[in-house]
């Protein structure tokens, strides 16, 4: 059973630092590009970055650019989220998610979603 | 990138079929076959219902059924039934520099 368990999520003030992490088994981790799709509450989703299999390539919404940094480490099946100068807008609940189809920096379909770590900015 | 635009909220009643649409542009929608879409119930994460604008993935129900025609996709779900009652978001590819965006959600009600 593919299990996505994402943890780091706190209460931290603007411009303030954050590392969030997303534990994954079930699957064999390092076929697959890894996603972070955030939620702001009462609010729709919105796609943040993604990390190719191998980590060799990543991508950010404009929204995160220059302020996040994703990561992986395929050895110990895990993603992270460095996430820099917090702004208030970045409140929100912090999704790991996993595409349908291995091997492709498209996305075809989140098949596969962690529960969520929630991450407050406020001062 | 803007998000893609959805109704804000579509009703039914059980048995019927409802359509909640996911408008674009050529940029996105218009251009790729890769809209997906999910369903969220309260507190929960989403689940994905459609990918690749019409396919299914195992388990769920033929009941929803995805299309696209021209910058606007479309989500149905047909003999709607009370367990529907959930927000619902489309998704596409946007290409290698915006990558995805998400459509601004519907809430459907089963009156």
């Amino acid at each position: 059973e593919v299990q996505l368990v994402e943890s780091g999520g706190v209460v931290v003030q603007p411009g303030g630092s954050l590392r969030l992490s997303c534990a994954a088994s079930g699957f064999t981790f390092d076929d697959y590009t890894m996603h972070w799709v955030r939620q702001a509450p009462g609010k729709g989703l919105e796609w943040v970055s993604l990390i190719s299999w191998d980590g060799g390539s990543t991508y950010y919404a404009d929204s995160v650019k220059g302020r996040f940094t994703i990561s992986r480490d395929n050895s110990k099946n895990s993603l992270y989220l460095q996430m820099n100068s917090l702004r208030t807008e970045d409140t929100a609940l912090y999704y790991c998610a996993k595409d349908i189809n291995p091997w492709s920096d498209i996305l075809t379909g989140y098949q596969n979603w962690g529960q969520g770590t929630l991450v407050t900015v406020s001062s | 990138q803007s998000a893609l635009t959805q109704p804000a909220s579509v009703s039914g009643s059980p048995g019927q079929s409802i359509t909640i649409s996911c408008t674009g542009t050529s940029s996105d929608v218009g251009s790729y076959n890769l809209v997906s879409w999910y369903q969220q119930h309260p507190g929960k994460a989403p689940k994905l219902m459609i990918y690749e604008g019409s396919k299914r993935p195992s388990g769920v129900s033929n009941r929803f059924s995805g299309s696209k025609s021209g910058n606007t996709a479309s989500l149905t779900i047909s003999g709607l039934q009370a367990e529907d009652e959930a927000d619902y978001y489309c998704c596409s590819y946007a290409g290698s520099s915006t990558f995805n965006v998400f459509g601004t959600g519907t809430k459907v009600t089963v009156l």
